[in-house]
C-alpha cells in the first residue's frame, strides 16, 4: 500500500457541529502532517506528528485538535468552526521525522463550514 | 512571515516547448522540493534537493538548488498536455525553528 487515504472526501458542517477528519497510511512512515489549503493558495502547515508525538503546532486555533492514535492513523477533530475555516485539508506522511522533506500527500477533505 | 515567491504566476505554452520557473526567498533553506498539484488531488513530489548547487533530474524535469540557498529552479523539457497543473516549490529550514513553507505556485497550461 503506497498511498495516503483521507476520509471523508467532502464535509459540510455547521458552526456548532463536531466532526473529525481521518487520515491513514500503511507505508511505515514515521511523520504525519495536517495542512490547510485555501483556493488558489499554497498548502499551509498546521500540525506535525513525529513518531506519534505532536512535534509542531503552527499556532493553530484550539477549535482544531489533532490526534495520532497510532503510527498509521492521524485524526483532526473539528469543533465550533468558522466559515473562514472552509478549505481543503490535506494530510501527508514522510518516511522519517519532520526533517524528512519528501512528503506523500492524500487527496484531501474539502470542508465547508456554514 | 517567511514567504517563497514563485514566478511566473501562470504560463500558457505550446506542446513541445520547454518551461522554466523559479522560486526565491529572503531566507536560506536546507532543503528545496518541487511538487505538482492537479485539481482535486494533493501535491505530488517531483524532485527533492539537499545541497547548495545540486542539480537533479527526474525524466523531463530538472531542478537546481541555488548556490545562495535562497532560490531554486525547475525546468520541464518538451512539455506535453499532462504537464498541466500547479507547480509548487517548498523549502525546509530545520536549524532551531522548523519551517516547511510552500511557494505561491506556478499554474501551467499546455496548448496541444
Amino acid at each position: 500500500d503506497t498511498e495516503v487515504t483521507q476520509t471523508p472526501k467532502h464535509l459540510v458542517m455547521g458552526m456548532t457541529n463536531k466532526k473529525s477528519l481521518k487520515c491513514e497510511q500503511h507505508m511505515g512512515h514515521r511523520a504525519m502532517y495536517w495542512y490547510k489549503q485555501k483556493a488558489k493558495k499554497p498548502p499551509e502547515l498546521m500540525f506535525v506528528y513525529s513518531y506519534e508525538k505532536l512535534s509542531i503546532n503552527e499556532s493553530v486555533p484550539s477549535r482544531f485538535s489533532p490526534e495520532c492514535p497510532n503510527s498509521s492513523l492521524l485524526n483532526l477533530h473539528l469543533h465550533a468552526l468558522q466559515p473562514e475555516d472552509s478549505a481543503l485539508y490535506l494530510c501527508a506522511s514522510s518516511p522519517q521525522g519532520e526533517e524528512d522533506g519528501e512528503q506523500f500527500f492524500g487527496p484531501g477533505t474539502r470542508l465547508t463550514v456554514l | 512571515g517567511q514567504q517563497l515567491n514563485q514566478s511566473p504566476q501562470s504560463m500558457f505554452i505550446q506542446e513541445g516547448e520547454d518551461v522554466s520557473m523559479n522560486c526565491t526567498s529572503s531566507s536560506i533553506f536546507n532543503t528545496w522540493l518541487w511538487y505538482k498539484q492537479e485539481p482535486g488531488e494533493g501535491p505530488v513530489l517531483l524532485i527533492a534537493l539537499y545541497k547548495a548547487g545540486e542539480l537533479t533530474s527526474n525524466g523531463r524535469l530538472t531542478a537546481q538548488f541555488g548556490i545562495t540557498r535562497k532560490d531554486s529552479f525547475l525546468n520541464i523539457s518538451a512539455s506535453i498536455p499532462s504537464d498541466v497543473g500547479i507547480y509548487f516549490c517548498a523549502g525546509i529550514f530545520t536549524s532551531g525553528t522548523y519551517k516547511y513553507i510552500f511557494g505561491t505556485g506556478t499554474r501551467l497550461k499546455v496548448l496541444a
